[in-house]
């Protein structure tokens, strides 16, 4: 299958600090990629959508202003966490779709999550 | 609304043994595609098998298969001689043609024992 990677696997910041984590499709091209936030023993819950060069489309409940996504190429999206917070702590997993060798356009495959802390 | 329902929250089975794990969905939709995904201990989630809801024909991936029920709204996942890597969650997913968004299940954790 499809190979998508992200980085830091784990962060531990201070409170009010910034938090970005990288999202890449490494044998793909994404045409969309998909940001979850997955509390423990819970299943996936999707905060945004984002498209290639657009903007990304956010779940109801989820503040664009606090979690800043970007999909500049067809290979990465960024999730920045702003002034974090104890509260944003949580296990956050991305996931793309997209037309390639090994893959299937319609499914999504997942990248291994980034668990982050805020202290 | 479309939903996703797996009613058993955990599952055991032995090793080598038969297991089979259920996921009821709901939706208005004709078109529409089913996954099962996986998220062992690592919290990786890796996609298990996938079926298209136009087929009539059971998707199967070495020991893993399905029992796709349109009608019923019944997808089910069938893991043959268990192995003690499958102690995992599982999560059924479903999207539809319009959409790209996967809608999971709450999940079963399987554990398989030796």
């Amino acid at each position: 299958g499809a190979v998508v990677s992200q980085h830091p696997s784990r962060v531990i910041c201070k409170s009010g600090t910034s938090v970005k984590i990288e999202c890449r499709s490494l044998d793909f091209q994404a045409t969309t990629m998909f940001w979850y936030r997955q509390f423990p023993k819970k299943s996936l819950m999707l905060m945004a959508t984002s498209n290639e060069g657009s903007k990304a489309t956010y779940e109801q409940g989820v503040e664009k202003d606090k979690f800043l996504i970007n999909h500049a190429s067809l290979t990465l999206s960024t999730l920045t966490v702003t002034s974090a917070h104890p509260e944003d702590s949580s296990f956050y997993i991305c996931s793309a779709s997209g037309a390639g060798a090994n893959n299937v356009g319609d499914t999504q495959y997942f990248g291994p999550g980034t668990r982050l802390t805020v202290l | 609304a479309q939903t996703v329902t797996q009613s058993q929250p955990e599952m055991s089975v032995q090793e080598a043994e038969t297991v089979t794990l259920s996921c009821t969905y709901d939706t208005s939709e004709s078109n529409y595609y089913l996954f099962w995904y996986k998220q062992p201990p690592s919290r990786q989630m890796i996609l298990v098998i996938r079926q298209e809801a136009y087929k009539q024909q059971n998707a199967t991936e070495n020991r893993f298969s399905v029992n796709f029920q349109k009608a019923a709204k019944s997808f089910s996942l069938k893991i043959s001689d268990s192995q003690l890597g499958d102690t995992a969650m599982y999560f059924c997913a479903f999207t539809n043609y319009n959409t790209d968004k996967l809608i999971f299940g709450t999940g079963t954790r399987l554990q398989v024992f030796p």
